[in-house]
């Protein structure tokens, strides 16, 4: 069974337009990540937030993460088309495996 | 990916017969992972390893066994193949457990096809 579950399934923007993606857990974590996967390749990882943060940035990229709701959204501003990838949580707890969710697709058009 | 190779990337096998995949690593990371990805299904942990010779099963172990006998690689056989582990199957490596300080780094894929 998935851990976290993104919301939507797919999505479609224009080049420039802001992208965002949820993703809801339903257990305790102590840190939830977001990797990014292009077609035919491997997960890259993006970002990570621990349970006791609550919002995060790198570049172009915005995490943030409500454990009360148990859900997370990670932000992309200003997207490119070569940010079109699949986007996919990953959650961790005390144990020693990440569990992931299905995935968004992504497609920013030029 | 820089650090992690899977062999091999593509291979087309028989119903019944046994397959091994590997997983070779160059970072000496801990931890090494197993997954597989299905449509609908988003990835999904079969077996992971946390040392050498230590391994405990994942979401999905049922028909896999996995061996890893030196840091650096990480074999997973399908002792049988069915066509149900048709798939496109990941090694990812980490430095702590969960990956919960750097992250996971995964490998490129092998495409496991079963006819």
């Amino acid at each position: 069974s998935q851990q976290g579950e993104e919301d939507p399934q797919a999505l479609s923007i224009q080049e420039g337009e802001n992208a965002t993606m949820n993703c809801s857990y339903k257990t305790s974590i102590n840190n939830l990540q977001w990797y990014r996967q292009n077609s035919g390749r491997g997960l890259v990882h993006l970002i990570l937030i621990r349970s006791n943060e609550r919002e995060k940035h790198s570049g172009r990229l915005r995490v943030t993460l409500d454990t009360s709701k148990k859900s997370s959204s990670l932000l992309i501003t200003a997207s490119r088309a070569a940010d079109t990838a699949s986007y996919f949580c990953a959650t961790g707890n005390a144990g020693n495996m990440l569990t992931f969710g299905g995935g968004t697709r992504l497609m920013v058009k030029p | 990916d820089a650090g992690i190779t899977q062999s091999p990337r593509h291979k087309v096998t028989e119903t019944g017969t046994p397959v091994t995949l590997r997983c070779h690593q160059t970072e000496n990371h801990r931890y090494m992972y197993w997954y597989r990805q299905d449509p609908g299904h988003g990835l999904r942990l079969i077996h992971y390893s946390y040392g050498v010779k230590d391994t405990d099963k994942g979401e999905v172990s049922d028909g896999y066994s996995v061996s890893r006998s030196k840091t650096e690689d990480f074999l997973l056989t399908l002792e049988s193949a069915t066509s149900s582990q048709t798939s496109v199957y990941f090694c990812a490596i980490s430095e702590s457990g969960g990956g919960a300080f750097y992250g996971y780094t995964f490998g490129s894929g092998t495409r496991l096809t079963v006819v």
